[in-house]
């Protein structure tokens, strides 16, 4: 069964290092989502591609966040520099379109703590 | 803003009990509604949506919810409650008009004792 591919599970740094995470979506989706789950909490979008475009990036804190999908397919998330709270679950998901009628699916997600 | 409120950040029920887990939306327009379950250290998996079809929607694993406009409620239940079931559960709506972004509430977290 096919799906979304998140690296890595894990991921420890200390303050005021860069930090990046991996996402592979679901072979054809082309929308692919990024959350934040602060513990405790429901997920946040941080952003939305569609294809190789940012469709919302609106609660992305471009200060220090950054996000690409050059060819379309996967993608990265990069924080430089990280702060303490940035420690959250860091969700990636992708769906076949943007229509309410496909589902997004989940990967397990990149658990970050920043010490 | 859309938004959607689950009341109750922890519910504790018996083995074989009956399941409720409360969501409420706020909404001028009919949203889009959706519960997905979380277990620990995983992703999501969407249990149900509704779509402004059949106004009582049947998921996975025996759960259902009702939308109920005049309440603006969609409820999550189970008749009977299993081990199994134990885990964080998350309402979402999405905004009209914004394709596939998912809005969550702030999660409930179920107990099941046996």
């Amino acid at each position: 069964e096919a799906e979304v591919a998140q690296s890595p599970r894990y991921k420890i740094t200390e303050k005021s290092q860069a930090v990046a995470f991996w996402c592979d979506p679901i072979s054809g989706h082309a929308t692919l989502y990024w959350y934040r789950q602060i513990l405790g909490q429901g997920p946040e979008l941080l952003v939305q591609f569609q294809d190789e475009s940012v469709v919302d990036d609106s609660q992305l804190p471009k200060d220090r966040f950054s996000a690409e999908r050059l060819k379309g397919v996967d993608s990265t998330l990069k924080i430089q520099p990280a702060e303490l709270g940035d420690s959250a679950m860091y969700l990636c998901a992708s769906q076949r379109g943007s229509s309410l009628n496909t589902e997004a699916f989940f990967g397990q997600g990149t658990r970050l703590t920043v010490v | 803003a859309q938004s959607v409120t689950q009341l109750g950040s922890h519910v504790s029920v018996s083995e074989g009990a009956l399941v409720l887990l409360r969501c409420n939306y706020s909404s001028s327009v009919p949203p889009y509604l959706f519960w997905y379950v979380q277990y620990p250290n995983q992703g999501l998996q969407l249990l149900l949506k509704y779509t402004s079809a059949a106004t009582l929607v049947k998921g996975i694993n025996g759960f259902e919810a009702e939308f109920k406009k005049s309440e603006t409620s969609f409820h999550l239940t189970k008749p009977s409650a299993h081990m199994s079931d134990a885990a964080e559960y998350f309402c979402a709506v999405t905004p009209y008009n914004q394709g596939g972004k998912l809005i969550f509430g702030q999660g409930t977290e179920l107990s099941v004792k046996p």
